[in-house]
């Protein structure tokens, strides 16, 4: 079955601590990237990749660290993770951004709660 | 800045019809993208329209209208099932994603 995986759903973790979520896909997709959805927010960019080796920042990257050594694999760490109400984070990938076959899709999402 | 703006909320009655409504204002336009998540799931790719006209594909339409920078969201003979958020998002000149907040659909019976 072709999708991506993002594991675990639950996760938590104490106050300070650092946590590093995984997203795996197995589509051959060349972009990956990491979102954030808060309660009545639309989804916030943290980090993407477009290509193996070589990141950028989204909007909210502060906190945030990422990696891109294999093509399948983008686990994002929250550095010294806040103590706030649970965090929603979605892992997507896309085709080949800026060729028209940019649509993203997503996988189920870690939820983070900072105890 | 970049904007994109949907109706917080709305309320339909199953079987009917209902339309959501997205108007944006970004740096650039590489296409529109509508988005349905279920509460505590990921979205998941309903649509997307680049160029101005009505695109139907089944019980859901999409249309755009670039030079308005305005496009709908249509759902037909409505379930009970279509209870979800509908995200509207449009990709700008670096072909990043700038996302409206959803609109909270709730279906009556």
């Amino acid at each position: 079955d072709g999708g991506i995986t993002q594991s675990p759903k639950y996760l938590f973790r104490k106050e300070g601590q650092n946590v590093t979520l995984s997203c795996e896909q197995n589509l051959n997709h060349d972009a990956m990237y990491w979102y954030r959805q808060d309660p009545g927010q639309g989804l916030r960019l943290i980090y993407y990749s477009q290509i193996v080796n070589d990141f950028q920042k989204g909007d909210i990257a502060e906190g945030y660290s990422v990696s891109r050594e294999k093509k399948e694999s983008f686990p994002l760490t929250v550095t010294s993770a806040q103590k706030n109400p649970t965090v929603f984070y979605l892992c997507a990938s896309s085709p080949a951004p800026g060729t028209g076959s940019d649509t993203q899709y997503f996988g189920p999402g870690t939820r983070l709660t900072v105890l | 800045g970049q904007n994109i703006d949907q109706p917080t909320e709305m309320t339909a009655t199953e079987g009917a019809i209902v339309q959501i409504n997205c108007t944006y204002q970004t740096s650039g336009f590489n296409g529109l993208f509508w988005y349905q998540q279920h509460a505590g799931e990921a979205p998941t790719f309903l649509s997307y329209n680049v160029l101005d006209g009505l695109e139907e594909k089944g019980r859901f339409s999409s249309f755009l209208s670039r030079s308005k920078g305005y496009s709908y969201l249509l759902l037909k003979e409505l379930q009970m099932k279509d209870s979800a958020s509908y995200l509207c998002a449009v990709s700008d000149s670096n072909y990043q994603l700038i996302w409206g907040a959803g609109t909270k659909l709730i279906i009556k019976p």
